[in-house]
């Protein structure tokens, strides 16, 4: 199985901050990277696939970058509404894996 | 517009099998590339697949979990079905289903999630 491996595990951060999160996998995936947002009490929903296409109607402060094992998620500019958790998952392969997610909370 | 919802019991026994189902509308799981999934979330923990059906029956399970998982497909209801056996406390988690296809293979949309709590 291909481990995905998220860093960091939590991040603190003001409304208005740059933030990027990384998400490294145990071999390369090409582009088949794709990164959800959850919500507490929700179902995660999908950001960013294939790497860096954003997925129809997320804000354009979010984008992706990265492909092999290295891959980014960047958000420009924070906004109240982005404090959540955040996963990556990779879709090269069966069994599809994911990280372990990392927690952006309000500094 | 695509749409998937979960259900199945809130409570089950350790050692009793669990049998969720996927109700799902907006596409059709007959339509070639069309694939359904199921995903779990213990509480406070991370995102865990579990298995997948493909339009064409072709199945695949967790590396870990195969041995107790089996999914189905009822294409004539628009569901899909996960069993999973011998249930132990640590399979407590919200279980989600989600679509993908085989161009597009990533989870979109997710179904609410159900909460199953294993105990006895």
């Amino acid at each position: 199985d291909i481990q995905m491996t998220q860093s960091p595990s939590s991040l603190s951060a003001s409304v208005g901050d740059r933030v990027t999160i990384t998400c490294r996998a145990s071999q390369s995936i090409s582009s088949y990277l794709n990164w959800y947002q959850q919500k507490p009490g929700k179902a995660p929903k999908l950001l960013i696939y294939a790497a860096s296409s954003l997925q129809s109607g997320v804000p354009s402060r979010f984008s992706g970058s990265g492909s092999g094992t290295d891959f980014t998620l960047t958000i420009s500019s924070l906004q109240p509404e982005d404090f959540a958790t955040y996963y990556c998952q990779q879709s090269y392969s069966t069994p599809r894996t994911f990280g372990q997610g990392t927690r952006l909370e309000i500094k | 517009q695509v749409t998937l919802r979960e259900s199945g019991p809130a409570l089950v026994k350790p050692t009793q099998t669990l049998t969720l189902t996927c109700t799902f509308s907006g596409f059709s799981l007959s339509t070639s590339g069309m694939c359904v999934s199921w995903i779990r979330q213990p509480p406070g923990k991370a995102l865990e697949w579990l298995a997948r059906i493909d339009w064409d029956d072709d199945k695949y399970y967790s590396t870990s979990l195969k041995t107790r998982l089996t999914i189905s497909k009822d294409t004539s209801k628009n569901q899909v079905v996960l069993t999973m056996t011998n249930m132990d406390p640590v399979d407590t988690a919200t279980y989600y289903c989600a679509q993908s296809s085989q161009l597009e293979v990533w989870f979109d949309p997710w179904g609410q999630g159900t909460l199953v709590t294993v105990s006895s």
